[in-house]
């Protein structure tokens, strides 16, 4: 059960913003919200996480709603290399040990020229 | 480059081989996993090792049988696997508290 739901697929232009969207209406308290992608035959690759405040990176933002059931993970400026699954992740962090990720089936963007 | 090395990058293998994959990580974490990714599917964790010691077995067949000599590698030993079987095995590692898993580019497997 990977706890986040998302489109099945989008289509983004390239050099435009993509915006993916995420829900997780159950996530608990002490739960982050993770994002991965993964390029076709290639492994996972980590992008991004946060608990509540948004957070930027140089790969991508990611806004978290305030009541935290819903998040967006932005990227800006797309380009052909970032058509890749993607994947949003709810998990708890913290001193009990690692919790392992659950990989839903994501987003499969298209960036199109 | 994540810092998480697998060879082979691909395998063929019979059912009746026994093969290894490898993984090895550059970047000094103490916990390493192994996932598997058949078509059309999910990742599934298969085993976690922290610190050298299994500390999760996701119902795995005994047929894969996983070995972590030291923090920095770890393997999967395959004998006598199924057609199923075929998939793309991915290796990742992460800090020890901090736990954001870093992945190797993976192995795919095909069983003949």
């Amino acid at each position: 059960d990977a706890k986040t739901t998302q489109p099945t697929s989008m289509d983004c232009a390239e050099g435009r913003a993509a915006n993916l969207p995420c829900n997780h209406s159950t996530i608990s308290g002490n739960e982050y919200v993770y994002w991965y992608r993964q390029i076709h035959s290639q492994g996972p690759q980590y992008i991004i996480h946060g608990l509540k405040n948004n957070e930027t990176n140089e790969m991508a933002s990611l806004i978290i709603t305030e009541d935290r059931k819903s998040s967006t993970l932005i990227l800006p400026h797309a380009t052909l290399r970032d058509t890749a699954v993607y994947y949003c992740i709810v998990r708890v962090l913290g001193n009990s040990g690692n919790t392992p990720l659950v990989f839903g089936k994501g987003t499969r963007l298209s960036v199109i020229a | 480059e994540t810092g998480v090395t697998q060879t082979p990058r691909h395998l063929v293998m019979g059912m009746t081989n026994k093969k290894s994959l490898k993984c090895e990580q550059h970047l000094g974490h103490n916990a390493m996993y192994w996932y598997k990714q058949s078509a059309k599917k999910p990742l599934e964790l298969m085993f976690v090792y922290n610190f050298k010691e299994q500390t999760e077995n996701n119902s795995v067949p005994s047929r894969f049988s996983p070995e972590c000599p030291n923090s920095s590698h770890l393997f999967l030993h395959l004998h006598t696997l199924q057609p199923e079987d075929s998939a793309l095995y991915l290796c990742a590692s992460s800090p020890d508290r901090v736990e954001t898993q870093y992945f190797g580019p993976g192995t795919r497997l095909l069983v003949l």
